[in-house]
């Protein structure tokens, strides 16, 4: 099935614990994106990639680092889980960041809670 | 800070109703999108109009844009029981390359 596929569903983390949360698209695109959505808050972006093996902050970055070591995968790591990271998150990703307006393709999402 | 501040925070109707939900902008924009979340799902895109288009629609959905005013609204018409959702906007500020800052948005329940 063609799409973003997120894992884990959910999780509930230690805080000062090591978390990565997956991603992974079939849709050949170059660009993905991480965000965060907090109650009352929206979307915010934390990191993006426009293509494999590049990576740039979004508007909340600390606390979190992304690696794309290829296409289909971008990864979002939490060195050291905080309270404050409880979330949703959401990976997406468009086909040619920069070239016009793109729609965004997102996945279900991940439900972190770490105490 | 957010971008995009949408308005009403929430909206509350009956099915046959129109659904009006206003977007407004803070700096200039290459595109403003509309994406619509269920409960507990990931957001799927309705809409994108471009900075130089005025008005959009796409089956029920109309979308106007003002530039002047950093100004937009999404109208559901006729709305139904299974358009109760969040509805978002996205603005892809100029020189942003893609990169999307989202609204607080909408929560609208349409009661059958």
């Amino acid at each position: 099935i063609a799409g973003i596929t997120q894992a884990p569903t959910s999780q509930i983390l230690a805080a000062g614990r090591r978390m990565t949360l997956r991603c992974t698209q079939d849709m050949r695109h170059n660009a993905m994106y991480w965000y965060r959505q907090d109650l009352g808050l929206g979307l915010r972006l934390i990191h993006y990639s426009n293509t494999a093996g590049t990576t740039g902050k979004g508007e909340v970055p600390d606390g979190y680092s992304v690696s794309r070591a290829n296409t289909d995968d971008f990864p979002l790591t939490l060195a050291s889980a905080v309270p404050s990271q409880t979330s949703v998150y959401f990976c997406a990703s468009s086909p040619y960041p920069g070239q016009g307006a793109q729609e965004q393709y997102f996945g279900p999402g991940t439900r972190l809670t770490v105490t | 800070s957010q971008q995009g501040e949408e308005d009403p925070q929430a909206l509350s109707i009956q099915e046959g109703e129109n659904a009006t939900m206003n977007c407004s902008y803070k700096t200039s924009i290459n595109n403003l999108q509309w994406y619509r979340q269920n409960s507990g799902r990931g957001l799927v895109h309705l809409i994108l109009i471009r900075s130089n288009e005025r008005e959009k629609h796409s089956g029920r959905l109309r979308v106007t844009l003002d530039t002047s005013k950093k100004s937009s609204s999404l109208l559901i018409t006729a709305s139904r029981a299974a358009d109760t959702a969040s509805y978002f906007c996205a603005t892809d500020k100029t020189g942003g390359y893609n990169k999307l800052i989202f609204g607080a948005g909408t929560r609208l329940a349409v009661h059958p």
